[in-house]
């Protein structure tokens, strides 16, 4: 299943680093999205954008900045991250934001 | 918040029993899904419902939205090892649209 791809897999950041996380969706969608699951939470929906707009940011950290070149690609830069913001990132993606999600693998984030 | 409540978190069951688990919230949620999430990937969805009531099977899977909108339940049938992973609920609000919410997540392990 290649529907939803994300790159890295794996990343293992300092503190003062910046990364970008990237999210790529062959299904030809129009709304993506940013989920955070961390170990023993439930996901957390972080930023929604359909066509290329968004229209929703969960009280998200200014550390995390997400943008939205167009509807195949979402992308999640992070600055100055924090160790509790460890977590598997995934990226999800849907025809439309009322209709059903579809997740990529996510990234597995470890900030030291 | 709109949180979900679901249960089990766990179970462990042998080889070709029955499972049965559900999700239920104080809000009402416009559409419920289920996923399943192995180690290390994204979830996968396995089943959608739209319409309060709804009865909607995909092989052994079947699954209900609750008449009253604010629950939902999982059955899976003659269990096999590959069943094995983490099931999660998750509800989607009318509004703001793409806005879902998931449950925590129940963990099946199934016994050859």
């Amino acid at each position: 299943e290649t529907g939803v791809t994300q790159t890295p897999r794996h990343l293992v950041m300092g503190m003062t680093n910046k990364k970008s996380l990237k999210c790529e969706q062959h299904l030809g969608h129009n709304a993506m999205y940013w989920y955070k699951q961390s170990a023993k939470k439930p996901l957390e929906l972080m930023f929604v954008y359909n066509f290329k707009e968004q229209t929703e940011n969960n009280s998200v950290p200014s550390r995390f900045s997400p943008e939205c070149p167009n509807s195949s690609h979402l992308f999640l830069h992070l600055h100055t991250l924090q160790p509790e913001d460890s977590a598997l990132y995934l990226c999800a993606s849907s025809q439309d934001p009322a209709r059903e999600q579809y997740f990529g693998p996510g990234t597995r984030l470890t900030v030291t | 918040g709109q949180q979900l409540n679901q249960s089990p978190q766990s179970m462990f069951i042998q080889e070709g029993e029955d499972v049965s688990m559900n999700c239920t919230s104080s809000s009402i949620f416009n559409t419920w899904l289920w996923y399943k999430q192995d180690p290390g990937e994204g979830p996968v969805l396995l089943i959608a419902l739209y319409k309060a009531g709804e009865l909607t099977s995909n092989g052994r899977l079947t699954a209900q939205f609750g008449i009253t909108r604010k629950d939902s339940f999982l059955n899976i049938s003659a269990s096999i090892p590959s069943d094995v992973g983490i099931y999660f609920c998750a509800g989607q609000l009318l509004s703001p649209a793409g806005d879902m919410r998931f449950g925590a997540g129940t963990r099946l392990t199934v016994k050859p």
